[in-house]
């Protein structure tokens, strides 16, 4: 299967700044990524489908201008969350998909922080 | 819009007793079910699909139209398998957009 790694693992910040979180495809070309959040003790949700070269697909309810998506390369998709306050705090997992008709890779994710 | 539930959050079974995790989804179309599973410190991972019908480290997991399920089954279960387990659905396009069950904890004792 495809390997997906996270750049940071972690991270903490103060709130009102923002946070650059990196998701690769190691082994594959990755033309869709997907994003999600997982509140503790809580399942996986969808935020956002990345499509390189193009806009992100966003779903209901999440802000694209707070939760900033970038898929400039076939193995690169950047999560940015902009203005990070306490409510943002939370595991957020990327994943990609294989060829088509594949399942989803998932990337290992990163705990963010925001005091 | 479509739905997974997971009615358990936690399962306990001793080791070499059954397992059966539950999962329920609506969706008016003709989705297509996975099981994942998260070991502790590890990824989420794929378990299996309903389209592979195949046995994954002996578990089993059956697509039952009529009552919108796909219950996971294990006859024997190991120390092992103790994880969290995620029932999800995808829309006819296979594999995007994976909507996600709330989890099941299975500890597996001694």
């Amino acid at each position: 299967g495809a390997v997906v790694s996270q750049h940071p693992s972690w991270v903490i910040c103060k709130s009102g700044t923002s946070v650059k979180i990196e998701c690769r495809s190691l082994d594959f070309q990755a033309t869709t990524m997907f994003w999600y959040r997982q509140f503790p003790k809580q399942s996986l949700m969808l935020m956002a489908t990345s499509n390189e070269g193009s806009k992100a697909t966003y779903e209901q309810g999440v802000e694209k201008d707070k939760f900033l998506i970038n898929h400039a390369s076939l193995t690169l998709s950047t999560l940015t969350v902009t203005s990070a306050h306490p409510e943002d705090s939370s595991f957020y997992i990327c994943s990609t998909e294989g060829v088509p008709g594949d399942t989803q890779y998932f990337g290992p994710g990163t705990r963010l922080t925001v005091l | 819009a479509q739905r997974v539930t997971q009615p358990e959050k936690l399962l306990s079974v001793f080791k070499g007793a059954p397992v059966e995790l539950k999962c329920n989804y609506s969706y008016s179309g003709s989705p297509e079910l996975f099981w994942y599973v998260q070991y502790s410190r590890q990824r989420l991972q794929l378990l299996l699909r309903h389209i592979s019908r195949e046995s994954i480290k002996g578990f089993t997991a059956d697509l039952n139209k009529g009552e919108t399920s796909f219950h996971l089954k294990k006859p024997f279960a190991q120390e092992e398998d103790s994880a969290m387990y995620y029932c999800a659905l995808s829309k006819e396009t296979s594999g995007s957009r994976l909507t996600f069950g709330e989890g099941t904890q299975l500890t597996v004792n001694p």
